[in-house]
């Protein structure tokens, strides 16, 4: 059965650090896709990245990177020089080609706030 | 370019009551999914509805039902309400039924039912 866990649940940092978001995920399907979102207090998801199981190449966008290592199953996420507007909460998400790529499993968030 | 719409932005609701939810998709999406997201958790699948049919679904009963129409918005029903089906209730879109572009959501209803 297919499972994200996201074991931080509150993070806490001060401006301009960095900070990691750890995600590990199980599934039995061997095409699958991995998704980071944001959901600020508005309440919107606000997408930010996806990725394929076939692409282990690291990302970054901006101060914005993605780790993903299939040999552990995870999909980290790392905010660099963090600012106050990154406060939110971040979910990591899987879905499954055979179980549909719009069902979307999603972890139980981390919260993070920037102090500023 | 208009996002993801969603009305109500809040409901409250009594138990046993029904309650029709809506959603406008993004500007060029043809496909239109459900999530319920309870407090302090991660959004869960409803359903997805592309060319007017429910193409998959989640592990909801059957009070939850839906639909979509020509110009690809849809409607959200729940029946018979129990109060744990307080909820925020996200509306997601994207392009084409194969999933094969991210899903773009929309700010959510909040449902309480007392």
């Amino acid at each position: 059965a297919q499972k994200v866990t996201q074991a931080q649940t509150e993070i806490s940092v001060v401006e301009k650090e960095d900070v990691t978001l750890d995600c590990v995920y199980e599934t039995r399907d061997t095409t699958y896709y991995l998704f980071w979102y944001k959901q600020p207090p508005s309440g919107e998801l606000v997408f930010l990245i996806r990725r394929n199981s076939f692409d282990e190449q690291n990302e970054i966008s901006g101060r914005y990177s993605w780790n993903f290592q299939k040999s552990t199953s995870s999909f980290n996420f790392t905010i660099t020089a963090s600012q106050v507007v990154d406060s939110a909460v971040y979910f990591c998400a899987l879905s499954e080609v055979l179980t549909g790529a719009n069902n979307l499993f999603f972890g139980t968030g981390t919260r993070l706030t920037v102090i500023p | 370019d208009a996002g993801v719409t969603q009305s109500p932005t809040h409901l409250i609701k009594t138990r046993g009551q029904q309650v029709t939810l809506r959603c406008s998709p993004k500007s060029g999406h043809d496909t239109v999914s459900w999530y319920q997201q309870a407090l302090g958790q991660g959004p869960q699948f409803i359903f997805q509805y592309y060319e007017e049919e429910e193409r998959q679904r989640g592990n909801f009963p059957d009070r939850f039902s839906g639909h979509q129409f020509p110009n690809y918005s849809s409607e959200l029903n729940v029946n018979a309400l129990l109060l744990g089906d307080s909820a925020l209730y996200l509306c997601a879109s994207s392009l084409g039924g194969q999933g094969l572009s991210p899903l773009h959501f929309g700010n959510g209803t909040r449902l309480t039912v007392t």
